[in-house]
């Protein structure tokens, strides 16, 4: 099963706002709304941002947030700070295999 | 606190086995289905297995399928990852992960890994 599409980076500047795109199609993105986002600092373990394409989690701060259109959805993070700088990965639910599959990861650099 | 810690990763020749065990605490482990997931050096994340709270229904990556068994005793508030005829392309450090409350894909708490790496 093919990989969702991630950039491979992308950077902005403190303050800033920022939109990571992952790509799949109709089996998985396009017709469930099962994307998850996670973020990853080195050496740790990925922390959950958001789930069914829009979900915060308890605790994440509202400066990230979810969206999707047709087979892209996007997480924005608005209001960029140093420790945003890391790996962001998007996973989607696909109808194809019955199973889960993970985006190739953006890593994010905060100028 | 809600926990999940992973043990049993080696090293192990091509062809080898290995189990791998998570063991949960601070939650209601049997009200949960379970992941594991993998991360090979440098790499993206790979989705491995889930497992539903009752251990009846299970699904495996094709990657693994056939060679991995995806486990859990909930008397013990413990999964497990049979791995079998282990091959190169199985080092990853793995995790297992919990999904939040109520939904199947989203995994919000994860242990800190076990590292597998399979080397002749």
């Amino acid at each position: 099963q093919s990989a969702l599409t991630q950039p491979a980076s992308v950077s902005e500047s403190p303050g800033q706002s920022i939109t990571i795109s992952c790509t799949g199609t109709s089996s998985d993105v396009g017709d469930y709304n099962f994307v998850s986002w996670y973020q990853q600092h080195p050496g740790k373990a990925p922390k959950l941002m958001i789930y069914d394409v829009s979900n915060r989690p308890s605790g994440v701060s509202n400066r990230f947030s979810g969206s999707k259109s047709g087979n892209t959805a996007s997480l924005t993070i608005s209001g960029l700070q140093a420790e945003d700088e890391a790996d962001y990965y998007c996973s989607s639910y696909t109808a194809s295999s019955a199973q889960v599959i993970f985006g190739g990861g953006t890593k994010l650099t905060v100028l | 606190e809600v926990q999940l810690v992973e043990s049993g990763g080696a090293v192990v020749q091509p062809g080898g086995s290995l189990r791998l065990s998570c063991a949960a605490s601070g939650f209601a482990f049997d009200d949960y289905i379970m992941h594991w997931v993998r991360q090979a050096p440098g790499k993206s994340l790979e989705w491995v297995s889930l497992i539903s709270w009752d251990g009846v229904n299970i699904d495996y990556a094709d990657s693994v399928k056939g060679r991995f068994t995806i486990s859990r005793d909930n008397s013990k508030n413990s999964l497990y990852l049979q791995m079998n005829s282990l091959r190169t392309e199985d080092t990853a450090l793995y995790y297992c992960a919990k999904p939040v409350a109520g939904i199947v894909y989203g995994m919000d708490v994860w242990g800190r890994g076990t590292t597998v790496t399979v080397s002749s």
